[in-house]
């Protein structure tokens, strides 16, 4: 089946750190990812979608310039949370379509990122 | 805008014993609707995929059931194992977009 491979799995860093946060699709390709944002005992939020060769759309509340998105690989989309602070931590998942999949989405593992 | 509600919340049962969970949302114009488990720190794992033009599905001891028309999804587990311990999610996605719209989840314990 669709495998997609999140890394970091865990990020723990201090405030004003830049996180990148890697989302690969290991055995298709995908031309659109998705970045969740979950906090606990919360659903998953979307944050941005994320579309191969293109900018990513970002949904309503979130910061563009916050949360840099790159998917500049049919394989590869990078989530970059910069200048982190405590109120960015929280639980981020990414998942990819494949289209020759009967199930919409696949989802990473996700990253537990920690601001001290 | 769609909003899906998941009830309970929480809920605890002894081992063997059978269980509903329930999802409902607002906009019944969905393409389909997705049950998932996550464990504590852990992404979601797909259990059950239901097309809007289908009723139910069945996965081993699993079977969701999908009401399109008054915005309602249930999923059952029969004879509950302590391993069933988990959030459950339910996301639905709305036609004509890729985009998924997730319930808070019900965090399901199951009691040796």
């Amino acid at each position: 089946g669709a495998v997609v491979s999140q890394h970091p799995s865990r990020v723990i860093c201090k405030s004003g750190t830049s996180v990148k946060i890697e989302c690969r699709s290991l055995d298709f390709q995908a031309t659109t990812m998705f970045w969740y944002r979950q906090f606990p005992k919360q659903s998953l939020m979307l944050m941005a979608t994320s579309n191969e060769g293109s900018k990513a759309t970002y949904e309503q509340g979130v910061e563009k310039d916050k949360f840099l998105i790159n998917h500049a690989s049919l394989t590869l989309s990078t989530l970059t949370v910069t200048s982190a602070h405590p109120e960015d931590s929280s639980f981020y998942i990414c998942s990819a379509s494949s289209p020759n999949s009967n199930q919409p989405q696949h989802f990473g593992d996700g990253t537990r990122l920690s601001i001290l | 805008k769609q909003e899906v509600t998941q009830i309970p919340a929480a809920l605890s049962v002894p081992e063997g014993e059978n269980l509903v969970l329930n999802c409902s949302f607002t906009d019944s114009a969905i393409y389909n609707l997705q049950w998932f488990r996550q464990d504590p720190g852990k992404g979601l794992t797909s259990l059950l995929l239901i097309q809007s033009s289908q009723r139910e599905q069945t996965s081993g001891r699993l079977n969701a059931s999908l009401d399109k028309s008054s915005g309602r999804s249930t999923l059952y587990i029969a004879a509950s194992q302590p391993g069933d311990s988990a959030t459950y999610l339910c996301a639905v996605n709305q036609g004509g977009s890729e985009k998924l719209v997730f319930g808070k989840g019900t965090k399901l314990t199951v009691n040796p």
